[in-house]
Formats: structure tokens, C-alpha cells, sequence
């Protein structure tokens, strides 16, 4: 039961353009929801979060978009640089603060 | 500050055996939690411990089993392995238990089952 899934595995993007990572969901139970990043040989890292009572949050070059009734989550990156090549974990946490449930994950790759 | 320390860095074991894996949480973090990264399946949930008490735990078969000890160190232990226990397993450290935001990841123990 993937409860939260990042159809994706990968994205290829030219540096400085808009990089835009999706993410469906199932669990209309999750309050949050975050993104995490990953780069090789290294843990997750916390990028961004946004509450399940709010449509948008705004970090720098980061931002999450969020579509309730689609059960859909976006997170754009504008402008995109090298360094944001890595792997992009979403994830829900449900009410009650129940463990995290994260995606499959999205490679993104930014091109010169 | 130090960050979270998993060990060993890589495994290779043989179908059957059994496997303990180490976690080391950032000074002062009580929780830790354990997670298994395949290709497949992303991030899945093993288990989370705050002060030497499993507090949740994923859809695992029994096999996988885990400990904290008072020194908020953790052990994951794997047995009677199988080809697809081949993973990435990380661990996560926070202050306190589902501290989400304050999540801080090792980078991991990759375990090879052969």
C-alpha cells in the first residue's frame, strides 16, 4: 500500500530553468508533508514542509504547492543550479504525529 | 557538532545469516528511528525507539528487530537474511520523539546479501 508515490524517477533540467518535482498521495489523514534531500553516500536532509491546512510555502528558491483535492504535491525549485542535483524524497505525516511515510523518490539531475 | 553515526559503512552477507547494524544519535537526541531505502520502494519505516522503548513500528516481518540502550545508541538487528534485505538502512536521530522537522539522518549502512 504506497500511501505516497513520486511517479517519476527522474528529472532532467538545464541549470536555470524551473525544476518541478510531483507527488501523489493516498492518505487524506496526513497533516504535513515534507521534502527531504538526498545526496549520494550521505542521509536525507529536511528541505521543506508545508501544512496540510495551507495550498503554498515559500523557502528562498524553494517552494511546495499543495493540491488537496488532488491529493497532489509539487515542489518548485527556480532557479535550478548544479548543486541540486540529488534525490528528492517526499513524505506525509499522518495526524497524531504518526511516523513518516515517504515516496519512492524523484533523481534530479541539473544540466550546465 | 557531531552528526549521526551509523556502522559499518558496508555489509556483505550470505542468505541465512544474521546482521546487527549500529546507530549513534547526536549528543542530547533521545529518539531514533530506522528506515530501509530500496530502489523500488523509497523510504520505508522499520522502527522508531525514545528512551529504550519502541514506540512504533512499520510493516516488517519479524526478523528485523531492534534495541536502544541507555546511552540513546540504537541496534538493528536483521536475522535469517534473505536476497531482498539488500538495502540502504538509515537511521534518524531527533530531540524528541516525531520530531520530524528536527530529523537528522546518518548516511547510512548499505547491507549486500549474497
Amino acid at each position: 500500500d504506497q500511501q505516497v508515490k513520486q511517479n517519476s524517477p527522474s528529472l532532467s533540467v538545464q541549470e536555470g530553468r524551473i525544476s518541478i518535482l510531483n507527488c501523489d498521495y493516498t492518505n487524506s489523514m496526513f497533516d504535513y508533508f515534507l521534502w527531504y534531500k538526498k545526496y549520494p553516500a550521505e542521509g536525507p536532509t529536511f528541505l521543506i514542509s508545508i501544512s496540510s491546512i495551507k495550498d503554498k510555502n515559500e523557502d528562498g528558491r524553494f517552494t511546495v504547492f499543495l493540491n488537496k483535492s488532488a491529493k497532489h504535491l509539487s515542489l518548485h525549485i527556480v532557479p535550478s543550479q548544479p548543486g541540486d542535483s540529488a534525490v528528492y524524497f517526499c513524505a506525509g505525516r499522518g495526524s497524531g504525529a504518526q511516523k513518516l511515510v515517504f515516496g519512492q523518490g524523484t533523481r534530479l539531475t541539473i544540466n550546465p | 557538532k557531531a552528526g549521526v553515526t551509523q556502522t559499518p559503512r558496508y555489509l556483505i552477507k550470505t542468505r541465512g545469516q544474521q546482521v546487527t547494524l549500529s546507530c549513534s544519535p547526536i549528543s542530547g537526541h533521545r529518539s531514533v528511528s530506522w528506515y530501509q531505502q530500496t530502489p523500488g520502494q523509497g523510504l520505508q519505516f522499520l522502527f522508531e525507539y525514545f528512551s529504550e522503548t519502541q514506540r512504533n513500528k512499520g510493516n516488517f516481518p519479524g526478523r528485523f528487530s531492534g534495541r536502544q540502550f541507555s546511552n540513546s545508541r540504537s541496534e538493528m538487528n536483521v536475522s535469517t537474511l534473505e536476497l531482498g534485505d539488500s538495502a540502504l538502512y538509515l537511521c534518524a536521530s531527533s530531540l524528541v520523539l516525531r520530531d520530524y522537522y528536527g530529523y537528522t539522518f546518518g548516511s547510512g549502512t548499505r547491507l549486500t546479501v549474497v
